[in-house]
């Protein structure tokens, strides 16, 4: 069973990065393809990007490049994302998931608990 | 970029009731590809159907998906309390790779 482990809650300025972590427990980093999603307060799901072992690449939503970087720590089984230049629209819940792809099928079945991003100045 | 418009935005019902929920793609999507998920108040979501219409591992037989196409439907036979949250529709594609619909809220009549 996967079970993942997000960081603590961030308050940052304007203009400011985060680092959001991920621990993976139950199988190792290198097994999974993780994948970050956000959801703004009342808002829907929105996905950011994430490793997509086709291409052997960190993957992200158009929106969100050269803002935000995808990285993994395999000696810790520790997955990173970090936004940078945040801004107000920024303060949201991130979560980290797994991507499961078979040969006919694609969707996250394991999701960490959130980190809530608070963007403020 | 494939768009997933999700109906009714708020469905009321009562415990014991069908619930019908729909999912509109802007173009065909491969049935192989599409997902719903539930997610809680304060929770992550959790994930319900795969390949349109397969339950995921400890999803109660109530909760059936259906569909191709362009349209997608998840249905819940017999409504308890524990159902009512919100339901997102997924698709899996070349960019971006994961889309996701807006949201349909379950709420109890």
């Amino acid at each position: 069973q996967v079970q993942l482990v997000q960081s603590g809650a961030e308050v940052k300025k304007p203009g400011a990065s985060v680092k959001v972590s991920c621990k993976v427990s139950g199988y190792t980093l290198t097994e999974l393809s993780m994948h970050w999603v956000r959801q703004a307060p009342g808002k829907g799901l929105e996905w950011m990007g994430g490793f997509d072992p086709e291409d052997g690449e960190t993957i992200y939503a158009q929106k969100f490049q050269g803002r935000v970087t995808m990285t993994e720590d395999t000696s810790t089984d520790t997955a990173y994302m970090e936004l940078s230049s945040l801004r107000s629209e920024d303060t949201a819940v991130y979560y980290c998931a797994t991507s499961y792809c078979s040969s006919t099928s694609c969707y996250h079945d394991y999701w960490g608990q959130g980190t809530l991003v608070t963007v403020s100045s | 970029e494939i768009v997933l418009t999700q109906s009714p935005a708020t469905l009321s019902l009562s415990p014991g009731e069908r619930a019908t929920l729909s999912c509109g793609a802007s173009q065909s999507v491969s049935s192989s590809y599409l997902a719903w998920y539930q997610q809680k108040p304060g929770l992550a979501p959790r994930l319900l159907i795969y390949d349109a219409s397969s339950r995921a591992t400890g999803i109660p037989d109530r909760f059936s998906g259906s569909g191709s196409g362009t349209d997608f439907t998840l249905t819940i036979s017999r409504l308890e309390p524990e159902d009512f949250a919100v339901y997102y529709c997924q698709q899996y594609g070349s960019s971006p790779r994961y889309t996701f619909g807006q949201g349909t809220k379950l709420e109890i009549k």
